[in-house]
């Protein structure tokens, strides 16, 4: 039971290029987060998403994209990576509201040059 | 604005003794409160949480105390081991609300 993964685990990628990390569940939660932690500031909630099709914006969302077609799969988008969106990206997932216990990925760290 | 804030970035603690990190909220609409506890390279993973018509939760090795009061929960980890070394992160909600919002973390390092 794999549960959470992400893709890919490291990426190095330039400023100005578009960049998607994916996140998967192997269960059908509908609940399912993007964070971002940064030394100094901790987990910040960037999209959050009900349930498919459904999506909506955390603390950090500008300069990322999401989407939802299916369950199982939500992934983040940067449309045109920045130096200041360096950062170690997790995913997580709960099957029932979200201050359910929060399920996490192993996360994707993510170096814009 | 609102925030979970922590006390104290980083505790040294005995191998045996018990750990407390402490944490303070300011959102007094939260009535959800949880601890994840997170190792090094890993993701967060949830070890314990508690309501807010509670003022105490035991679980395997760890106690969570919540006082409304002073808007501060506390995390008491008994007979710390190697294995509990980790950044810890209380985090705040509310059944009205999708998201949680976490603190910024104490790291718990475990003296030999």
């Amino acid at each position: 039971d794999a549960g959470i993964t992400q893709s890919p685990r490291y990426k190095i990628t330039e400023t100005g290029r578009q960049v998607t990390l994916m996140c998967h569940q192997t269960w059908s939660h509908s609940y399912m987060f993007w964070y971002r932690q940064d030394l100094g500031h901790g987990l910040r909630l960037i999209y959050y998403s009900a349930a498919a099709d459904i999506t909506d914006k955390g603390e950090v969302p500008d300069g990322y994209v999401v989407s939802r077609s299916k369950t199982e799969n939500f992934p983040l988008t940067l449309e045109s990576a920045t130096r200041s969106q360096t950062s170690v990206y997790f995913c997580a997932a709960t099957p029932g509201a979200a201050y359910n216990e929060q399920f996490f990925g192993p996360g994707t760290r993510l170096t814009v040059l | 604005g609102e925030s979970v804030g922590l006390h104290l970035p980083t505790l040294s603690v005995q191998e045996g003794d018990n750990s407390i990190i402490n944490c303070a909220y300011s959102n007094s609409a939260s009535d959800y409160f949880i601890w994840y506890k997170q190792e090094s390279g890993k993701g967060p993973q949830f070890i314990i949480d508690i309501r807010s018509n509670m003022d105490k939760r035991q679980g395997q090795r760890v106690t969570v105390l919540l006082n409304k009061t002073v808007k501060h929960l506390s995390l008491q980890i008994a007979a710390t081991q190697p294995g509990d070394s980790a950044v810890y992160f209380c985090a705040e909600s509310s059944n009205r609300d999708d998201k949680i919002i976490f603190g910024k973390g104490t790291r718990l390092h475990i003296l030999p």
